[in-house]
């Protein structure tokens, strides 16, 4: 069965720190593959996604994540965070001839920036 | 535009009553799914469902739990009898008709508390 990983459960930042959340999956096949975002009080909105084509994928709101394949990873990435992006973001796989629709997620990180 | 509309934001239940969780797709939408989030877990796929179809309902429990999405009105996740276990924050989301790779929408999710 499809398995997503995410490494950290809570990470605490300074604004203008630079970010990095890891996400790893098991699955031999093709995949596509998502980070979502949840803002305190929001619904879940998708940050970016890759299917094919460039691994390095850019998504909203100066967020990028980067497809390594030999690594099974797609590991979000922030330059400099803003105390904005405080939220819990959630990694999360389908098999790449199924479509979009049968998420499977990581646990999800907490991510909290301090002012 | 609408997005994905649950209700209620909050349902607390005593074991052993019936929980009714609805949603209403975004608008132009006639693809909706329902996932779990159990307590310091990630968000798992139950029920893909279209209009007056359910599609893939491989993460159902076999037990208790029944999902309809009827011609006209919202979407309906019934839970019969519930359980302390039951407690966990229900997401819905929807696509739109246009082939399987269509990013889901998710709406902000119903919790529901068994006591």
């Amino acid at each position: 069965a499809q398995s997503v990983s995410q490494h950290n459960h809570h990470v605490i930042l300074s604004e203008a720190a630079s970010l990095e959340l890891g996400c790893n999956y098991s699955y031999g096949g093709t995949v596509n593959l998502f980070w979502y975002v949840q803002y305190p009080g929001q619904h879940l909105q998708l940050l970016l996604k890759y299917f094919s084509g460039d691994p390095l994928v850019k998504g909203i709101k100066g967020f990028e994540a980067e497809f390594i394949k030999s690594k099974f990873s797609f590991n979000l990435r922030k330059p400099s965070v803003q105390w904005s992006d405080t939220a819990e973001y959630f990694c999360a796989v389908t098999p790449g001839d199924t479509g979009f629709q049968k998420l499977v997620f990581g646990t999800g990180t907490r991510l909290l920036v301090s002012p | 535009n609408a997005g994905v509309m649950q209700n209620p934001r909050h349902l607390v239940r005593r074991r052993g009553q019936e929980a009714r969780l609805r949603c209403s797709p975004m608008k132009g939408h006639s693809h909706v799914y329902w996932y779990r989030q159990l307590p310091e877990e990630g968000l798992k796929f139950m029920v893909y469902l279209q209009k007056e179809n359910i599609i893939d309902e491989s993460g159902m429990p076999k037990e208790r739990f029944s999902a309809e999405f009827p011609k006209e009105g919202p979407s309906i996740l019934r839970i019969q009898q519930v359980v302390r276990g039951d407690s966990a924050a229900y997401f819905c989301a929807s696509s739109p008709p246009t082939g399987n790779h269509s990013p889901l929408h998710f709406g902000n999710g119903t919790r529901l508390t068994v006591t």
